[in-house]
């Protein structure tokens, strides 16, 4: 496996379940990031994790809440989500984290809808 | 706040054209600037990364301009093929003053390269 792997590849959840999205990178980077696509949007940063800290929080909801148990992993753990919360999540990783991060590589992307 | 916006929205050209994509940006304190290309439902593909201190990146038939002071970056895309239909996204490194890692996006311009 190479490049940042994301799975699932699409995710149709209730609103009062609970699911996860799962990251992994092999390009050995130290800095992880999830963002946000929605529909007629840019995308937006939600987290992000260098060396498995946490660094960034976009003001994103409670009901969003990450895990990052190595630099390798990332999870996005997603419970009690509202219909507006359906979009594309993408995984990026780089090979350092703080202000100037260089290259970023992302993965497909785990598309979800959220009836 | 930084804001990146890219002209235009949309293009379709004939294959073999040399074309021109646009991408500016409010604040021109950034670290980077990065074009990506995604495919319908997929992730993002990184194409070129413009360190701020750099004035143009080149890969293949696409060359990459930055000009830091005027907000500006271009991209442009030599001898066009259908394989090139894609949407093209600009996003700068936001520098102090943004998050860390933060990425600012444009919607992207949708290109169309017909047979």
């Amino acid at each position: 496996e190479t490049g940042v792997t994301q799975t699932p590849r699409h995710l149709v959840m209730g609103m009062t379940n609970k699911k996860s999205l799962k990251c992994e990178q092999h390009l050995g980077h130290n800095a992880m990031y999830w963002y946000k696509q929605s529909a007629k949007k840019p995308l937006e940063l939600m987290f992000v994790y260098n060396f498995k800290e946490q660094t960034e929080n976009n003001s994103v909801p409670s009901r969003f809440s990450p895990e990052c148990p190595n630099s390798s992993h990332l999870f996005l753990h997603l419970h009690t989500l509202q219909p507006e919360d359906s979009a594309l999540y993408l995984c990026a990783s780089s090979q350092t984290g703080g202000w100037n991060t260089g290259e970023l590589f992302f993965g497909e992307g785990s598309r979800l809808t959220v009836l | 706040k930084q804001e990146v916006t890219q002209i235009p929205a949309a293009l379709s050209v004939p294959e073999g054209e040399n074309l021109v994509l646009n991408c500016s940006f409010t604040d021109s304190a950034i670290y980077n600037l990065q074009w990506f290309r995604q495919d319908p439902g997929k992730g993002l593909t990184s194409l070129l990364l413009i360190q701020s201190s750099q004035r143009e990146q080149t890969s293949g038939r696409l060359n990459a301009s930055l000009d830091k002071s005027s907000g500006r970056s271009t991209l442009y895309i030599a001898a066009s093929q259908p394989g090139d239909s894609a949407t093209y996204l600009c996003a700068v490194n936001e520098g102090y003053g943004g998050s860390q890692g933060n990425l600012i996006f444009g919607k992207g311009t949708k290109l169309s390269v017909k047979p």
